[in-house]
Order: C-alpha cells, then sequence, then structure tokens
C-alpha cells in the first residue's frame, strides 16, 4: 500500500505571497496517476491538477503541479484570498484504489 | 449541467444499517467508474468504495469490506452504498464521484499515457452513528 504524506500539516502565508505544498509518496507514483485537490470548509473537493502537472479545466495559472517518483509538489504562485483552504494530494493504485494524503491546510498570516 | 446528488444520510445506532444513494445527471452515467469518499469530523479524505461502469468489478477500502456494498442502477442513473454492521468510526461525510481516466499524449513521457483522477463531486451526505 502506498501511503502519500503532505508537508507542512498547516502553512501560514499572506495574500500575494507564495505557497509550495509537499507530497511525498512511500513508493514511486506513475505521475499521471498523481492529482490535487482544493477543499473549501463546508464543500467537497474540487479537481485542481491532474497528471501531475496538468490544470483541470477553469483552473487558474497560479496554480502549478511539479514532481515525479515520490516527490511532488503544488504551487499557488501569488495567494488570492479565495486559495485560503486545504489542499489533497491523491494516487491510483491497485490496492487501495485511491489513496489521499492527509491534507496541507494553507491558513492567512 | 454535470451534477451528482447524494441522499440517505441519517443517525444510526452501532449495529446498524443505513443505505446512501447518489444520483447523476448531465453525463452518460453507465460510462463511467464511480466512488465513495468519506470524510470524517475534522479529517482528511478517506476513498470507500469504486465499482466499474457494468457492475462487474468492485473494490473497497479493507476497513469497511464485508459490511458495505456499492452498488449501481445505470437505467436510473443512480449509485449506491448499502452500510451495515455500522461504527462509531463511520460517521463522516459521504460523497460520490466520478472516476475519470483519460488516455491521452503526455510530452514529458513522450508517449500515449493514461490519468486518472476524480473530477466530479457531490455535495455529500451526513452519516452519524451514535446511540
Amino acid at each position: 500500500e502506498i501511503v502519500l504524506t503532505q508537508s507542512p500539516g498547516t502553512l501560514s502565508l499572506s495574500p500575494g505571497e507564495r505557497a509550495t505544498l509537499s507530497c511525498r509518496a512511500s513508493q514511486s507514483v506513475s505521475s499521471s496517476y498523481l492529482a490535487w485537490y482544493q477543499q473549501k470548509p463546508g464543500q467537497a473537493p474540487r479537481l485542481l491538477i491532474y497528471g501531475a502537472s496538468s490544470r483541470a479545466t477553469g483552473i487558474p495559472d497560479r496554480f502549478s503541479g511539479s514532481g515525479s517518483g515520490t516527490d511532488f509538489t503544488l504551487t499557488i504562485s501569488r495567494l488570492e484570498p479565495e486559495d485560503f483552504a486545504v489542499y489533497y494530494c491523491q494516487q491510483y493504485g491497485s490496492s487501495p484504489r485511491w489513496t489521499f494524503g492527509q491534507g496541507t491546510k494553507v491558513e492567512i498570516k | 449541467e454535470v451534477q451528482l446528488v447524494e441522499s440517505g444520510g441519517g443517525l444510526v445506532q452501532p449495529g446498524g444499517s443505513l443505505r446512501l444513494s447518489c444520483a447523476a445527471s448531465g453525463f452518460t452515467f453507465s460510462s463511467y467508474w464511480m466512488s465513495w469518499v468519506r470524510q470524517a469530523p475534522g479529517k482528511g479524505l478517506e476513498w470507500v468504495a469504486n465499482i466499474k461502469q457494468d457492475g462487474s468489478e468492485k473494490y473497497y477500502v479493507d476497513s469497511v469490506k464485508g459490511r458495505f456494498t456499492i452498488s449501481r442502477d445505470n437505467a436510473k442513473n443512480s449509485l449506491y452504498l448499502q452500510m451495515n454492521s455500522l461504527r462509531a468510526e463511520d460517521t463522516a461525510v459521504y460523497y460520490c464521484a466520478r472516476d475519470f481516466v483519460r488516455f491521452e499524449y503526455s510530452s514529458s513521457a513522450a508517449r500515449f499515457v493514461y490519468y486518472y483522477y476524480m473530477d466530479v463531486w457531490g455535495k455529500g451526505t451526513t452519516v452519524t452513528v451514535s446511540s
């Protein structure tokens, strides 16, 4: 079973700053199986990035993903007020079929 | 509009049963794998189960095997989760989600690859297991 570990647990930043979120896998993951989601309080998760680096439809270009193997990164170039939320990485595997990281909360400093 | 709407949540005693439903609209439901994902209060996301387009393959997270059953009715564009022998730790918001697979060229890999992700989510239904 592949475990995804996200860091940091909480990121305290100001609007306009750059956010760098990490997702580390316990074993190598195919980049095409790695996605990122944003979740705001009381809402369902929203797909941001698939294939480690491809933005989903309608996602602003301030969001970018990178990485391969066991280390993946989600970067928000300049934080907007609506970007303060919890972010999850996810991978598709064999057993279990889907695994999520524990999440990184991006909060206003 | 592509939409998933869950229903059926509520308060149930430990050991009890509940059946969740998810109504799909705006897309060809029978063409997609579908998943249930849950989120315990204040916790992260946990995938629970998924089911193939025709219902012939089903997969579960270990913690619900033997207690939960995922099913679908393509004629009704509906996904279900039958939950038996419920425990306090099953308390969560349960989301229905569409599993998306796309096969396209990856410039970084210099070949065609399969991409997997969940692209449509419902708003969730809350299940509380408590006496």
